[in-house]
């Protein structure tokens, strides 16, 4: 069965560079969600949409900012990259009228910022 | 503030007996309760969730026991095998349906021995 796809799977940077990261959800799933794991931290929700619009805000820095497209793929975005945002992210996707709100993750971006 | 709490960092099991997870919320608002197991290097699988309006929720090896006035709930694993052994993160969820990101707690790596 088709999973969520990401990309790139790992990203390096330098500090204040800009990183963006993309998630295609699975066919026919509406609603994607980005989360951020620190070393050894639980994920941590960022934002969500549901198509198209932000649905859902989490812990998101000002400095990151995030999109659905038609195709429902989305793009997270991080701009003035610091050291502290070397972590993993995930992207997740569900469908709408999930009643338990499963969500299924992708295989995640590793960005370590140097 | 953690919401969602898993206080045992590790456990270890043997192969063939019931591994018990354990997991307390304090957020009474919480609606749906999740469990996602994660091996390394991949993002998190959901395994099985619960409605707050329910108490126990069976599927196949797994089941989860909620309880509601103790803020606490607990993944039930017969019998363990060597496949079970990753780290199983308990989450939570405010109404179904939406787009809500998931709350969770920091993990407990399972350990199963032969």
């Amino acid at each position: 069965a088709a999973g969520v796809i990401q990309s790139p799977r790992h990203l390096i940077k330098e500090k204040r560079e800009t990183a963006t990261l993309k998630c295609y959800p699975i066919p026919r799933h509406d609603t994607v969600y980005w989360y951020q794991q620190g070393p050894g931290q639980d994920p941590q929700f960022l934002i969500s949409f549901y198509e198209k619009m932000q649905s859902d805000k989490g812990s998101i820095p000002d400095r990151f900012s995030a999109q659905q497209f038609s195709d429902y793929h989305s793009e997270l975005n991080m701009s003035s990259l610091e050291l502290g945002d070397s972590a993993l992210y995930f992207c997740a996707s569900s469908p709408s009228g999930s009643s338990y709100n499963e969500q299924f993750f992708g295989p995640g971006t590793r960005l370590t910022v140097l | 503030d953690q919401q969602v709490k898993q206080n045992s960092p590790s456990l270890s099991v043997q192969e063939g007996r019931i591994s018990i997870l354990n997991c307390d919320y304090t957020n009474s608002m919480f609606d749906y309760f999740l469990w996602y197991k994660k091996y390394p290097a991949e993002g998190p699988t959901f395994l099985i969730s619960i409605s707050s309006i329910k108490d126990k929720n069976e599927d196949g090896r797994f089941t989860v026991f909620l309880n509601k006035s103790a803020k606490h709930l607990s993944l039930h694993i017969v019998p363990s095998q060597p496949g079970d052994s990753a780290v199983y993160f308990c989450a939570a969820s405010f109404s179904g349906g939406g787009a809500d990101g998931l709350t969770f707690g920091k993990g407990t790596h399972l350990i199963i021995q032969p």
